[in-house]
């Protein structure tokens, strides 16, 4: 069974800082991986997706990589803003029609 | 588009009470997802459709939970009767295909907080 873990549960950083989320999961034949942004009270938002083929993906200020073989994915956040303060959540998709197995998140805090 | 569209958002009921959840896929979208998010466990798959039709629904917890989908516009998740357990946000999620493939991402709503006393 698939287990993902996202490590710290909570961060906390001043405005300007670079930042990197965790996520592990345990078994690598994965379709791809997402990493999703959570407000309070909100739904999820699909930041970046990358596809098993893939190394990385970036969006604006966010860069995810993906390495299959260690079970391992990173999100970095160049120059933090307050306005990144959420809940980050990664989520893998082992192919079967995205049936994705998310990870508990990272709460994000950006202060001024 | 107006994204994915979940109704009650909230929703206090007392145990044995019916519930119906509602969902609206975005236009286009040929896959819906339920999900279920509690501090406990997360976020858990209950069920999904696949042109209407639903294909996995072994994250399902009991019998007391039913979904249907009678067209591509509308969904609901029921669960009948309700038990305190219950309490959690459900969220309805849609996802596009390209070329007849699953796309992989997915559309959430703004989920229906559900309290059953």
């Amino acid at each position: 069974k698939q287990e993902v873990t996202q490590i710290p549960a909570a961060l906390s950083v001043p405005e300007g800082e670079n930042l990197v989320l965790n996520c592990s999961f345990t078994d690598s034949a994965i379709y791809n991986l997402q990493w999703f942004r959570q407000d309070p009270g909100k739904g999820l938002t699909s930041l970046l997706l990358i596809q098993s083929s893939q190394r990385e993906q970036t969006s604006g200020r966010l860069n995810a990589s993906l390495d299959k073989s260690s079970g391992r994915s990173t999100l970095y956040i160049a120059a933090s803003q307050p306005g990144d303060s959420a809940t980050y959540l990664c989520a893998v998709d082992t192919g079967t029609a995205s049936k994705l197995t998310f990870g508990t998140g990272t709460r994000l805090q950006v202060t001024l | 588009d107006a994204g994915v569209i979940q109704s009650p958002r909230h929703e206090v009921t007392e145990m044995g009470q019916e519930v119906t959840l509602r969902c609206k896929p975005i236009s286009g979208h040929d896959y819906l997802f339920w999900y279920r998010q509690t501090m406990m466990r997360g976020l858990e798959l209950l069920i999904y459709f696949n042109n209407n039709v639903p294909i996995d629904d072994s994250g399902m917890p009991e019998d007391r939970f039913s979904a249907k989908m009678p067209n591509a516009s509308f969904s609901t998740l029921k669960i009948q009767p309700s038990e305190p357990r219950d309490s959690a946000v459900y969220f309805c999620a849609s996802s596009p295909t390209t070329g007849g493939k699953n796309t992989g991402e997915l559309f959430f709503g703004e989920g229906s907080r559900l309290t059953v006393l």
